[in-house]
């Protein structure tokens, strides 16, 4: 199994410019989730989803959409990039069921908003 | 609302030195608790958990006891190696909704031969 994958690794944008993040999993988990990580702020979450057809918002989802067509992918979309979304971005899966499943996560997306 | 205070780094030891993290929550209700380890160039990954009060997780030597009177979730191992140089994450997840994981600040520790 290759996991959670993220790609791209890198990624420099202009301002307002747009672009998705790709974000698979091979383990046929149900939950996937979007988080970004700053200097000093930890992870928090943008957006996650707990089925194919079904997101709904995080901590901070201004400026990204999602959508999950299917299990296995849920790519994050920025519609006009801001400075302010420079930032790493993870991708994690569980399995739904139980008091709590393991969160895996992919190697990340460094974006950088110029 | 629900929160995790770790404490700064970065923090530096040599090794086989005795690690501790502090980590301390703000949560309604008893969340479970977590410890994730991040590493140079890759996502996080789950180091250990406890689901209720006075569970102890450990995992690679790692230890941490979940103590709802000091509601606090602090790392702790015997004797670090510099493979455990890395960042470390405290993080609860909500007792409704476990997709909603609330991380700390993240500390890291830099342990040198």
């Amino acid at each position: 199994n290759a996991g959670v994958t993220q790609t791209p690794k890198f990624q420099v944008l202009k301002t307002g410019q747009s672009m998705t993040l790709q974000c698979a999993q091979d383990m046929n988990h149900e939950y996937m989730s979007w988080y970004r990580q700053d200097p000093g702020m930890g992870l928090r979450l943008i957006h996650y989803s707990v089925g194919a057809g079904i997101t709904d918002q995080g901590e901070v989802p201004n400026g990204y959409n999602v959508s999950r067509s299917t299990t296995e992918d849920f790519p994050l979309r920025l519609l006009s990039a801001a400075p302010s979304q420079t930032s790493v971005y993870f991708c994690a899966s569980r399995k739904a069921g139980g008091t709590y499943n393991e969160q895996f996560f992919g190697p990340g997306t460094r974006l950088t908003v110029l | 609302g629900n929160s995790v205070t770790q404490m700064e780094g970065p923090v530096t030891l040599s090794e086989e030195a005795f690690l501790t993290i502090n980590c301390t929550y703000t949560a309604t209700g008893y969340p479970s608790l977590f410890w994730y380890v991040q590493y140079p160039g890759e996502g996080l990954q789950l180091l250990l958990k406890a689901t209720k009060a006075d569970d102890k997780g450990s995992n690679k030597g790692f230890e941490a006891t979940y103590r709802k009177e000091t509601t606090s979730f602090h790392l702790e191992k015997g004797s670090v190696q510099v493979s455990d140089s890395a960042v470390y994450f405290c993080a609860l997840s909500d007792l409704y909704n476990t997709d909603k994981l609330i991380f700390g600040t993240g500390t890291r520790l830099q342990v040198f031969p």
